[in-house]
């Protein structure tokens, strides 16, 4: 089966660091993403890893170990407009994404 | 370059009835995926369009019907609808069908409330 877990809530300080988890089983794989998701509005792509190590961009770092099936978005220097919900997906090698439930995140002053 | 955009942006129905939902992806893609998004959950993959076929299906029973247009534009038509049909409803764009390794640049949703 296809099965993506995420904490669904996690609550930060401004300032702050925080790492959000995500560990997958699928059919197969061939890239695992990070989106940002503001309520009412539309996934924005956050990051992108197709082979193990981490990926830096910013204030945003996403890791991938394709062995453990485990992947996380780490946050730095937390702002409070990063209160949003965050979605692990994975490519099951069929162009399609499978999404986990998503992580939302309250960044409090 | 043109992004994804979706329409209507919000609507509203009831049992029984139909809807149609429509996309024009990003300027140069040749696929459209679309998903259901439910209050507090994920995006679940309901079917993508590759050169207007479909082209992979997720788990929707058949009332969840698709169309692509030779401009790559899409449809998403949903009959008798039921109250659990409410969601935000996303299209994404991306290049190359099964073979796409990029990310689904995504429209602002379609928000359908069942009554």
């Amino acid at each position: 089966g296809q099965n993506i877990d995420q904490p669904t809530e996690m609550t930060a300080t401004e300032g702050a660091i925080v790492q959000i988890n995500c560990t997958y089983q699928t059919s197969g794989f061939n890239g695992l993403f990070w989106y940002q998701q503001h309520a009412g509005e539309a996934p924005t792509f956050l990051s992108y890893n197709v082979l193990d190590g981490l990926e830096e961009k910013g204030r945003f770092s996403s890791f991938l170990s394709r062995s453990k099936g485990y992947s996380y978005l780490l946050l730095k220097e937390l702002q409070m407009k990063d209160s949003a919900s965050y979605l692990c997906a994975v490519n099951d090698n069929t162009g399609k994404l499978i999404f986990g439930q998503g992580t939302t995140l309250q960044v409090k002053p | 370059e043109t992004g994804v955009t979706q329409s209507p942006t919000h609507l509203i129905k009831t049992r029984g009835q139909q809807v149609t939902l429509r996309c024009s992806s990003q300027s140069g893609h040749n696929t459209v995926s679309w998903y259901q998004q439910a209050l507090g959950q994920g995006p679940q993959f309901i079917f993508q369009y590759y050169r207007e076929e479909e082209n992979g299906r997720g788990n929707f029973p058949p009332r969840f019907s698709g169309l692509q247009f030779p401009n790559y534009s899409s449809e998403l038509n949903v009959n008798a609808l039921e109250l659990d049909d409410s969601a935000l409803y996303l299209c994404a764009s991306s290049l190359g069908g099964q073979l796409n390794t990029g990310e689904l640049f995504f429209g602002e949703g379609s928000r359908l409330t069942v009554l």
